[in-house]
């Protein structure tokens, strides 16, 4: 696989407190890409951070990138009981595999109200 | 709001039915994708296609095929559905850069 793990695969915290995703991969990119999936439906993307870029924000989002380390994460401040959901990162590959993008098995969080 | 379509939501089937899953988009984007799904796990890659007549298959083996004859119409076909195809099937596009867009998703169980 191109992708490598997210960490945690579970994660339980209460309203308000903050949440860290981490995902790992192997390849050179383009860009990561982060999406968030609520049980049953489909994908929705939430922030891009391109490989010369990082840090980006995005509302309560706070996404880094270390290609030195192959390495990414993702800070939901203040959680919400609505951010419980699945969270997905997604790279997109190097000169080989532009325009194709490979998935991470995902962070399930919880947010207890 | 994404305007990506797929049908049908939910479809239960028996072993050896043919099945077409819908995947249709209004935002005139090139590029298409399928990925499968199972419950809790990552998405993997099954098809992709960059434009009208141009399909290739992706680092999953599939039994399935698709087809690209319009831009906004992407549909996949099992041509002998197995217990083994029981799955969730995601459709996305995307424009000429940036992220996905991905449809609901179709959830299929083969009895």
């Amino acid at each position: 696989s191109q992708q490598g793990e997210e960490d945690p695969q579970a994660l339980s915290i209460q309203e308000g407190e903050n949440a860290t995703m981490n995902c790992s991969y192997k390849t050179s990119i383009n860009n990561l890409q982060w999406y968030r999936q609520n049980s049953g439906r489909g994908l929705v993307h939430l922030i891009l951070i391109r490989s010369n870029e990082r840090e980006k924000h995005s509302g309560r989002l706070r996404v880094t990138l270390d290609t030195s380390k192959k390495s990414s994460s993702l800070l939901i401040t203040a959680s919400r009981a609505a951010d419980t959901a699945s969270y997905f990162c997604a790279t997109e590959g190097g000169p080989y595999n532009f325009n194709k993008f490979y998935f991470g098995s995902g962070t399930k969080l919880n947010v207890k109200p | 709001e994404a305007d990506i379509y797929q049908t049908p939501r939910y479809l239960v089937i028996g072993t050896g039915k043919k099945i077409t899953l819908e995947c249709s988009q209004t935002m005139g984007h090139d590029k298409m994708y399928w990925y499968q799904q199972d419950p809790g796990m990552e998405l993997h890659l099954i098809h992709y296609s960059y434009g009208v007549n141009s399909t290739e298959k992706g680092d999953l083996s599939s039994e399935s095929t698709v087809s690209r004859i319009r831009t906004e119409h992407f549909p996949l076909t099992l041509e002998s559905a197995r217990p083994s195809h029981t799955s969730q099937y995601l459709c996305a596009s995307r424009p000429g850069s940036g992220e996905l867009f991905f449809g609901e998703g179709s959830r299929l169980t083969v009895l």
